[in-house]
């Protein structure tokens, strides 16, 4: 399976400010993915991204909050943009690993763990 | 209507002893896969096992299996001989291929708090 680096784990920010999450895969894949856990919640897709195109935006999620990057097929950014308490959530990018077989599977990487006071 | 359903916010199992752990899907597609994903603490989500709609047999995977019913859309997981390592969430999640705009994400469903006593 696709091996998936997010970094920072954690972070605690202070209101208005922005914090850009970084997600770098050890092999090439086509599409990367955005999701966002609230406190006690399930896991909810922000975004896809593809390399070479603007990202997909889900419904209640808009590019001048949550602006993508996807500069090659190993890496991409998630920026949580003027940040504001409701913000505070587990931040994870996902894979679809490409290996043959298994193709379907996604994978995460271990999250970003965001305080916003 | 959700299209995963997890009914058990929380369950609690002996070590050693097996436990089930629900989840109901609702799809009209005929290409779709199901996950398992776990949930420790520290937030990380780590895949346990997938069924595809075709596959005639239930997945395993070591310690982890899933008995898909499909006439009944159901893909519960078991896990057999617990150990208090599997003390987390568990996030079961379905991947439609149909057409139209949800073909590649997934969607959870709300998750079960799994406990393992000593």
């Amino acid at each position: 399976s696709a091996v998936i680096s997010q970094k920072p784990s954690r972070d605690i920010c202070q209101r208005g400010t922005s914090l850009t999450i970084q997600c770098q895969v050890d092999s090439q894949v086509t599409m990367m993915f955005w999701y966002r856990q609230q406190p006690g919640q399930s896991l909810t897709l922000i975004a896809t991204a593809n390399q070479g195109s603007e990202a997909t935006y889900e419904s209640g999620f808009v590019i001048d909050k949550f602006p993508i990057s996807r500069p090659n097929l190993t890496f991409s950014t998630l920026t949580v943009s003027n940040m504001s308490p409701e913000d505070s959530s587990i931040y994870l990018c996902s894979v679809e690993d490409g290996v043959a077989g298994i193709g379907e599977k996604l994978f995460f990487g271990s999250g970003t763990q965001l305080s916003v006071l | 209507a959700q299209k995963i359903t997890q009914t058990q916010p929380g369950m609690f199992v002996q070590e050693k002893e097996a436990v089930t752990l629900d989840c109901t899907y609702d799809t009209s597609d005929q290409s779709y896969g199901l996950f398992w994903y776990k949930q420790p603490s520290s937030g990380e989500m780590i895949f346990l096992i997938y069924q595809g709609s075709y596959d005639e047999q239930n997945a395993t995977e070591g310690r982890y299996s899933l008995n898909f019913q499909k006439a009944r859309k159901s893909a519960n997981l078991v896990i057999s001989a617990s150990q208090l390592g599997d003390s987390a969430m568990y996030f079961c999640a379905m991947r439609e291929w149909g057409s139209g705009a949800g073909s590649y994400q997934l969607t959870f469903g709300k998750g079960t708090k799994l406990s393992v006593i000593p």
